[in-house]
């Protein structure tokens, strides 16, 4: 099965601060991925996709950067909020589904 | 416009029963997906239908089986509960098959 990780489970940033979240992916042919956000008992929220063709996609505060040469996916949230704390993961395409990381948590501190 | 609607939001089951669990999709959604959220994973892959038929079934066992319907609702049905399968339950709706999902807020399945 498809394996995608994330560098870090925890992290800890200064409400103002720009925030990056990495992931990890291992099949090759992956072409499609998103990012989500999921908040204490809530279901994930779609934050931003991207598609194997681009190398950067902006939306309102965020940026996804992927390195197909590595492998790696990345979130950057900028001028990060306490709204922003939550857990993150990626998903990459795979067939009829997406594989989910285990997921990066985000605190921010006020 | 409501989002993707889950019922119920909570259940709690005894080892050995059956659930079903319920969603209906965003309006104009035709693809369904279910996925299992065990506390502190990410989720995982159950089923995936568009169109009322079966796209893709995850790594789960036959206990685990789902529908959908005209309408594009969906349901979930698993047999002979295990506590391992306490778990949140989430479906998540798109109008393309492998496109970006909009999630339900789940159904928090508690066996005891």
């Amino acid at each position: 099965g498809e394996s995608v990780g994330l560098h870090l489970p925890t992290l800890s940033v200064q409400e103002g601060d720009n925030s990056i979240i990495n992931c990890a992916y291992s099949n090759s042919a992956s072409d499609y991925f998103i990012w989500y956000k999921q908040e204490s008992g809530k279901g994930p929220q779609f934050i931003i996709d991207i598609r194997s063709n681009m190398d950067k996609r902006q939306g309102q505060r965020v940026t996804v950067l992927l390195n197909k040469t590595v492998k790696h996916l990345s979130l950057q949230i900028a001028a990060t909020q306490p709204g922003d704390s939550a857990v993150y993961f990626c998903a990459e395409n795979g067939g009829n589904q997406f594989y989910f990381g285990t997921g990066t948590s985000l605190t921010v501190i006020p | 416009d409501a989002g993707v609607t889950q019922s119920p939001t909570h259940l709690i089951k005894t080892r050995g029963q059956q659930v079903t669990l319920r969603c209906s999709p965003i309006s104009g959604h035709k693809s369904v997906s279910w996925y299992q959220q065990v506390l502190g994973q990410g989720p995982q892959f159950i089923f995936q239908y568009y169109e009322k038929e079966e796209r893709g079934r995850g790594n789960f066992p036959d206990r685990f089986s789902a529908r959908q319907f005209p309408n594009y609702s969906s349901e979930l049905n698993v047999n002979a509960l295990l506590l391992g399968d306490s778990a949140l339950y989430l479906c998540a709706s798109s109008d393309r098959v492998n496109y970006g999902y909009t999630f339900g807020s789940g159904t928090r399945l508690t066996v005891v």
